[in-house]
């Protein structure tokens, strides 16, 4: 199973911020990448897939990058409604599994 | 609207068995590949189980064996029937679909004698 890695595992950061997440496969997974924002008490939210594309109805001010390993999910400007979890996923090959997530707290 | 809408949650014993539904709306479930995904008290996100449109169906090592995903197209649901549960299978269960970005809002099944 392809293990992905989430860094870090939790963060403070203030509104206004700039906040980036950053998530790491056990192998390459080309640009097989989704990243989801989760609230408490909520279901996932899909925010990016394939790595860059940005999710219809999802903020601008969200983007992600990255390709083989190494991946990133950039909050430009935090505003109050983006403290939550973040999750990476590859769907490369099965399980999809996920990363462990990323709990982003008002500092 | 697209949405998902899971039931069949609830309370039961080890070695127990439980049947959950995810009923779609907006899109149609055979011609897409639906998933379960599943998340334990104060844990993060496993997936759990997926069909394809063509009816191909995988599952995490953790259920091979005990779950099955399945559907019934003319009633556009999603199905997982979950037998020879165990404490470690207590989550909330979420149906995905549509390249996963369509979501439900879970239901809690709880194993505990």
């Amino acid at each position: 199973d392809i293990q992905m890695t989430q860094s870090p595992s939790s963060l403070s950061a203030s509104v206004g911020d700039r906040v980036t997440i950053t998530c790491r496969a056990s192998q390459s997974i080309s640009s097989y990448l989704n990243w989801y924002q989760q609230k408490p008490g909520k279901a996932p939210k899909l925010l990016i897939y394939a790595a860059s594309s940005l999710q219809s109805g999802v903020p601008s001010r969200f983007s992600g990058s990255g390709s083989g390993t190494d991946f990133t999910l950039t909050i430009s400007s935090l505003q109050p409604e983006d403290f939550a979890t973040y999750y990476c996923q590859q769907s490369y090959n099965l399980p999809n599994t996920f990363g462990q997530g990323t709990k982003v707290e008002i500092k | 609207e697209v949405q998902l809408v899971e039931s069949g949650g609830g309370l039961v014993q080890p070695g127990g068995s439980l049947r959950l539904s995810c009923a779609a709306s907006g899109f149609t479930v055979s011609s897409n590949y639906m998933s379960w995904v599943r998340q334990a008290p104060g844990k993060g996100l496993e997936w759990v189980s997926v069909i394809y449109s063509g009816g191909s169906t995988y599952y995490a090592d953790s259920v091979k064996g005990r779950f099955t995903i399945s559907r019934d197209n003319s009633k556009n649901t999603l199905y997982l029937q979950m037998n020879s549960l165990r404490a470690e299978d207590t989550a909330v269960y979420y149906c995905a679909g549509r390249y996963m970005d369509v979501w439900g809002k879970g239901t809690t099944v709880t194993v505990s004698s």
